[in-house]
């Protein structure tokens, strides 16, 4: 069974700084990876989507890393701002059955100023 | 824009009455989904349609219905509702229920069980 890990679950850094986030699983057979952003009360919303066969994905201050083989990505955010502040969830859609998507429990992130 | 609506965002019920949540999409996706997450948690698949086909999640509870009447319209009827069953629920589209897809999803609606 697939298990989607994210640690740590919370996590606090001053304006400015780099983010990094994981998200590890344990079943290396996926069609893709998505990364997700969620605000306190709200819906999710994508961030990136990378493919089995890619190996990073990026846009703006946002880059995300894919090693399927050791069953890693890294979420990277560039120079942090407060309004990044917010939880971050990973998903990988499974390929062994009719694709369902796997979450990971999420990161919450908190930008101080 | 193409996307994802969710009907109410806020609903507040009593326990055991009956309640119905709303999704609509103009994606035009051949797969809708049902999500349930409570704080803090990963978002729970409680179902999903592929086209009309229905596809129920083993550890789903039988109080939780859905219905499809056509592609743009997908609802969650939750029979009795329970105090554990408020929550926020998560409706989602994907294109196609395999390959290199994404999910697309609707705001939410938190439902309050009093």
């Amino acid at each position: 069974k697939q298990e989607v890990t994210q640690i740590p679950a919370a996590l606090s850094v001053p304006e400015g700084e780099n983010l990094v986030l994981n998200c590890s699983f344990t079943d290396s057979a996926i069609y893709n990876l998505q990364w997700f952003r969620q605000d306190p009360g709200k819906g999710l919303t994508s961030l990136l989507l990378i493919q089995s066969s890619q190996r990073e994905q990026t846009s703006g201050r946002l880059n995300a890393s894919l090693d399927k083989s050791s069953g890693r990505s890294t979420l990277y955010i560039a120079a942090s701002q407060p309004g990044d502040s917010a939880t971050y969830l990973c998903a990988v859609r499974l390929a062994d059955s009719w694709g369902k998507f796997q979450f990971g429990a999420g990161t919450q992130v908190v930008v101080t100023p | 824009d193409a996307m994802v609506i969710q009907n109410p965002r806020y609903q507040v019920t009593q326990f055991g009455k009956p309640v119905t949540l709303s999704c609509s999409q103009t994606l035009n996706h051949n797969v809708m989904y049902w999500y349930q997450q409570k704080s803090s948690q990963a978002p729970k698949l409680l179902f999903h349609y592929y086209d009309k086909d229905f596809n129920n999640e083993a550890d789903t509870p039988d109080n939780f219905q859905s219905r499809r009447p056509n592609t743009s319209f997908c609802f969650l009827d939750i029979r009795s509702p329970g105090l554990g069953d408020a929550a926020m629920y998560l409706c989602a589209t994907s294109r196609d229920q395999r390959g290199a897809t994404e999910q697309y999803f609707g705001p939410g609606t938190r439902l309050t069980v009093t």
